[in-house]
């Protein structure tokens, strides 16, 4: 199975800074990764997919970038409502693997 | 609106089974394939299972292989997850969840449903 090694596994931040999460893959994956964002209690909401497009409704300053088997998650202007776990998943394979996730928490 | 929703947990002793249900709307539910994917208390996701449109071709963890069965009716609208031989690392909230793009397994996760729990306890 690919693995998908994700970093950091917690990040303090403040509203308005700029954060950035990376996911590696242990193999190559083309761009065909996903990031979730799911907040305690609820279930995970998709925010950008093959990599870089920006899902319906997410707001802009979520954006997502690939280079080789290392993909970023930024956010720009972290709002209160971005205080979550983040989760990067590859769909490369039938065997579709996640992220150990990002907690994000407010500093 | 899109929705799904989940159904059938509940506290099952060791060794025992359930079947989760998916009841889905706002969509063309034969259109897309569904998957299933679990998140153990205070864990991360885990991908279970996917099945295609009609049912043909189905997949699972290796986690899960052999105990678990998925299946969808698509004139009832509805998936399903049968489980058998539960075990305690099975405790878990189930989401169903559809793929993005019609005509495909492989694809990310658009819609999630609510999720309902497992738990495998004595």
């Amino acid at each position: 199975d690919i693995q998908m090694t994700q970093s950091p596994s917690t990040l303090s931040a403040s509203v308005g800074d700029r954060v950035t999460i990376t996911c590696r893959a242990s193999q190559t994956i083309s761009t065909w990764l996903a990031w979730y964002q799911q907040k305690p209690g609820k279930a995970p909401r998709l925010l950008i997919y093959k990599a870089s497009t920006l899902q319906s409704g997410v707001p802009s300053r979520f954006s997502g970038r690939a280079s080789g088997t290392e993909f970023t998650l930024t956010i720009n202007s972290l709002q209160p409502e971005d205080f979550a776990t983040y989760y990067c998943q590859q769909y490369s394979s039938y065997s579709r693997t996640f992220g150990q996730g990002t907690k994000v928490e407010i500093k | 609106e899109v929705q799904l929703v989940e159904s059938g947990g509940g506290l099952v002793k060791p060794g025992g089974s359930l079947r989760l249900s998916c009841a889905a709307s706002g969509f063309t539910f034969s259109d897309y394939s569904m998957n299933w994917v679990r998140q153990a208390p205070g864990k991360g996701l885990e991908w279970v299972s996917s099945i295609s449109s009609v049912g043909t071709y189905t997949y699972y963890a290796d986690s899960v292989k052999g105990r678990f069965t998925i299946s969808r009716d698509n004139a009832k609208d509805s998936l399903y997850l049968q489980i058998n031989s539960l075990r305690a690392e099975d405790t878990a909230v189930y989401f169903c969840a559809r793929v993005g793009r019609m005509s495909t397994v492989i694809s990310h996760f658009d819609y999630w449903g609510q999720g309902t729990l497992v738990t495998v306890s004595s």
